[in-house]
């Protein structure tokens, strides 16, 4: 079955440092996402792409996040300045679009701020 | 997109059948059901989908009233690994709809 993948699965970094995740889609979807999951809360939604460009983002996605596709296959979510609050689980999810709305969702990467 | 409320947690036993229900009073007419199912530090996974009535596969059952205002997960035979956290979700399919918000989701946890 064809799946999402993300890297890395674990990364620590100091406050204030950049930190880019990335995500592979599944081949032939269209639709991509970030969320993201503090410890023990819910899944949050960041940011939605289609099209090579962001669909909707949440009041959490502000100018220290950033995404793209460059090579036209990884995804990827640039957090530009770290700060502590964004230690969290990073999720990365596809859709097919069309007459479908499952979500394909990766792994996910652990980002630990220091 | 229509808010959802389901309960905060529930346990069962394991070979029990259960059903969690969703609240959605304010669905919209072209918004679909959709459940998801997180185990912990994983990625949300899809379950089931559904508009009305009833849809089965091989993991689940949704039920759906003809009034949409609600609509129960059921899940037959429960076994330790269905514990989790699973997510009732409401909205357009598709292509009009790119901010697909969870909820709190319902921590179930199955007993041996």
């Amino acid at each position: 079955e064809p799946e999402v993948t993300q890297t890395p699965s674990h990364q620590v970094t100091q406050m204030g440092q950049e930190v880019i995740l990335r995500c592979v889609p599944i081949s032939n979807h269209l639709y991509f996402y970030w969320y993201r999951q503090i410890l023990g809360q819910k899944v949050e939604f960041l940011v939605s792409f289609y099209n090579n460009e962001i669909s909707e983002k949440s009041e959490i996605f502000d100018d220290q996040f950033s995404v793209e596709r460059p090579d036209g296959s990884n995804f990827t979510l640039k957090i530009r300045s770290t700060k502590l609050e964004d230690s969290a689980m990073y999720f990365c999810a596809t859709r097919k679009g069309g007459n479908t709305g499952e979500l394909f969702f990766g792994e996910g990467s652990r980002l630990t701020v220091l | 997109l229509a808010k959802t409320t389901q309960p905060i947690s529930m346990d069962s036993y394991e070979g029990q059948e259960v059903n969690i229900t969703c609240s959605h009073n304010n669905i919209a007419t072209n918004d679909y059901i959709t459940w998801y199912q997180q185990f912990p530090s994983q990625g949300p996974r899809f379950i089931i989908q559904g508009y009305k009535t009833k849809v089965t596969n091989e993991v689940a059952s949704l039920f759906i009233p003809a009034d949409r205002k609600s609509s129960t997960l059921s899940l037959p035979r429960v076994s330790l690994s269905d514990t989790a956290v699973y997510y009732c979700l409401v909205g357009p399919m598709g292509n009009r709809d790119d901010k697909i918000i969870f909820g709190k989701g319902t921590r179930l946890h199955i007993l041996p």
